[in-house]
């Protein structure tokens, strides 16, 4: 199966500080990249899809200059929280997608971030 | 406006026995749908899926049955184990390579 790893698996960042998460696809090229977040006892929430060498789409109330999102090539894309705030504390998972297409989608095991 | 709904928030079955897991979708454009397993602090694992052209599909002790009529679908365990616990995510995408909308998840819990 598909391979996907994630760096780091957790971080503590002071408030107004930035953090970045890479996210790895080990065994295949993805040309898109998913990210989500999970907030404690809720759902996945998909944040942004990115294509690589393109800029990111994001969804509906995630700003895009806070969450910035590099997939600067098939097998790896980086988010970066800038500025982060207690709220921003969430476990955030991403999920390549395979190159050609493909119904079936992998996560990366996912970062804890929290911010003091 | 969720479109992906799993009501219950928990299960509880003993092992040996049949879990059902039910989930509900209400975007007709959905045409393929996945289930996952998950732990705690962990990313989601894919379990099946199952296309919209399907109404069943099978793999081990796992099932998943889809009934487009009601925009209803079920994940059958059986036997259930232990191992099993865990929370179950039902999501659906509506084409390749689209998103994941996910369910709010279920917590499943199998007694010895």
């Amino acid at each position: 199966g598909a391979v996907v790893s994630q760096h780091p698996s957790w971080v503590i960042c002071k408030s107004g500080t930035s953090v970045k998460i890479e996210c790895r696809s080990l065994d295949f090229q993805a040309t898109t990249m998913f990210w989500y977040r999970q907030f404690p006892k809720q759902s996945l929430m998909l944040m942004a899809t990115s294509n690589e060498g393109s800029k990111a789409t994001y969804e509906q109330g995630v700003e895009k200059d806070k969450f910035l999102i590099n997939h600067a090539s098939l097998t790896l894309s980086t988010l970066t929280v800038t500025s982060a705030h207690p709220e921003d504390s969430s476990f955030y998972i991403c999920s390549p997608a395979p190159a050609g297409a493909s119904y079936e989608q992998y996560f990366g095991p996912g970062t804890r971030l929290t911010v003091t | 406006d969720q479109q992906v709904k799993q009501n219950s928030p928990s299960l509880s079955v003993q092992e040996g026995r049949i879990s059902i897991l039910n989930c509900d979708y209400t975007n007709s454009m959905f045409d393929y749908f996945l289930w996952y397993k998950k732990y705690p602090a962990e990313g989601p694992t894919f379990l099946i899926s199952i296309s919209s052209i399907k109404d069943k599909n099978e793999d081990g002790r796992f099932t998943v049955f889809l009934n487009k009529s009601a925009k209803h679908l079920s994940l059958h365990i059986v036997p259930s184990q232990p191992g099993d616990s865990a929370v179950y995510f039902c999501a659906a995408s509506s084409g390749a390579n689209s998103k994941l909308t996910f369910g709010k998840g279920i917590t499943l819990s199998v007694r010895p």
